[in-house]
């Protein structure tokens, strides 16, 4: 089973639209973070969430962690072609690895 | 803003052929790693490397796998009789910190593309 799940696996909107993405762990949430990736690029670090109930924006993307739920989400506000891509959650394992959500292909169209 | 580097960005090989993929790890950062994300698939933890040892590594990570820092600088991940399998995409990254109560995320390069023939 994966340990940290996420929904939905692709999501298409047209512009300007709000959008949400889930991040589910099946263990303990020590801190969750989140990435972007552009098709075949490297990972973008966007924010990291720590505290249970944590909530962090960077422009028009914000992030909440719900500790007891296990559960981040990461919400777009208007969204641009430019948010385009894949969104990674990622959790600390231990004290070195990190693990990564399935991703969420968003696609944003104009 | 210091970024993880990674060369080369691409790298076709003949399977059984030995290949070295290098980083340039953010110059304060303590902690170095390695990814493979399969296409189309997640990103898998391949292993860390802290104080010129390997500090943890996966199952992926066996003995055909070897990491190195050669000098100040460079992390490298030498694959030795590459396998079709090995085809992928291979992150490095590097943090000032490590631990589940680390406030310092991982920071990523951009990746080099592993295709094996």
């Amino acid at each position: 089973s994966q340990e940290l799940e996420q929904s939905p696996q692709s999501l298409i909107v047209q512009e300007g639209k709000n959008l949400t993405i889930n991040c589910t762990s099946s263990k303990t949430l020590y801190g969750l973070y989140w990435y972007k990736q552009k098709y075949g690029e490297g990972l973008i670090f966007l924010m990291m969430l720590q505290k249970g109930g944590e909530e962090k924006s960077h422009e028009k993307i914000t992030a909440k962690l719900d500790e007891k739920k296990q559960q981040s989400s990461l919400h777009i506000t208007a969204s641009q072609p430019s948010h385009a891509g894949i969104y990674l959650c990622g959790a600390p394992r231990g004290t070195y690895k990190y693990i990564f959500g399935t991703g969420t292909r968003l696609k944003v169209l104009a | 803003e210091p970024e993880v580097t990674q060369t080369p960005s691409h790298q076709v090989t003949q399977m059984g052929q030995e290949v070295i993929l290098r980083c340039v790890p953010i110059s304060n950062h303590l902690y170095f790693y390695w990814y493979r994300q399969i296409l189309g698939q997640k990103v898998e933890f391949l292993v860390s490397f802290y104080n010129n040892e390997i500090s943890e590594k996966s199952e992926i990570f066996d003995d055909q796998f070897s990491v190195e820092r050669p000098d100040g600088s460079n992390f490298t991940l030498k694959i030795r009789s590459t396998k079709l399998e090995d085809s992928a995409m291979y992150f490095c990254a590097s943090s000032p910190l490590a631990g589940e109560w680390s406030n310092q995320p991982q920071h990523f390069g951009d990746g080099t593309r592993l295709s094996i023939l």
